[in-house]
């Protein structure tokens, strides 16, 4: 299947800085992707549909001023979280769909990064 | 009501037996149906999809789907403590690019 890489996959900041992730996708062109954020014991909440070319849709209630997207290329999509504090902690993720290739519709992830904030 | 539900379990089966997950839906135009897995502080890895209403097997997975129902299933055949992990459910609707997750089934397989 398609590979999606995820980086970096733990961080721990203090309060008030920002953090930088990455998805990429390795073998795909990707014009959509999609960043979810997950809390303990709790579902996926998809959190903004990532455009290449054009600026992301933010689900309700997701301030886009404080998470930051950037799709710049085909292969490369930036989640920065700003001003990040300890309620941001959490498990991101990011998943893009290889529209050309055999596999559909579905829906590949990447690794996750586990984001701390002290 | 939400859009995707999912039992949160945990269900526990012992080693060697059938695993039968369910799930709901609230859109009634929803399209394509997954099931992915997910072990603790891993992200989801897909495992089946199922587009058209009856049943679809690959190995010891089975995905049944009712679209008149609302539902789809996911049977998990000769179960292993391996399979012991979160499973979720997720659906797409036609009008919609993205997939909505229901809230996970934990399934605890006991050797």
């Amino acid at each position: 299947g398609a590979v999606v890489s995820q980086h970096p996959s733990r961080v721990i900041c203090k309060s008030g800085t920002s953090v930088k992730i990455e998805c990429r996708s390795l073998d795909f062109q990707a014009t959509t992707m999609f960043w979810y954020r997950q809390f303990p014991k709790q579902s996926l909440m998809l959190m903004a549909t990532s455009n290449e070319g054009s600026k992301a849709t933010y689900e309700q209630g997701v301030e886009k001023d404080k998470f930051l997207i950037n799709h710049a290329s085909l292969t490369l999509s930036t989640l920065t979280v700003t001003s990040a504090h300890p309620e941001d902690s959490s498990f991101y993720i990011c998943s893009a769909r290889d529209r050309a290739g055999a596999s559909g519709e579905k829906l590949f992830f990447g690794s996750g990064t586990q984001l701390s904030v002290l | 009501q939400k859009e995707v539900e999912q039992n949160s379990g945990p269900l526990s089966v012992p080693e060697g037996a059938i695993a039968s997950l369910n799930c709901t839906y609230s859109d009634r135009g929803s399209q394509s149906f997954f099931w992915y897995r997910q072990y603790s502080g891993k992200s989801p890895e897909l495992i089946m999809f199922i587009y058209s209403n009856g049943d679809k097997e690959d190995g010891r997975f089975t995905a049944q789907l009712n679209k008149a129902s609302q539902y789809v299933s996911l049977l998990i055949r000769d179960s292993q403590p391996s399979d012991s992990a979160t499973y979720l459910c997720a659906v797409r609707s036609a009008a919609g690019n993205k997939l909505t997750f229901g809230g996970g089934t934990r399934v605890l397989v006991k050797p």
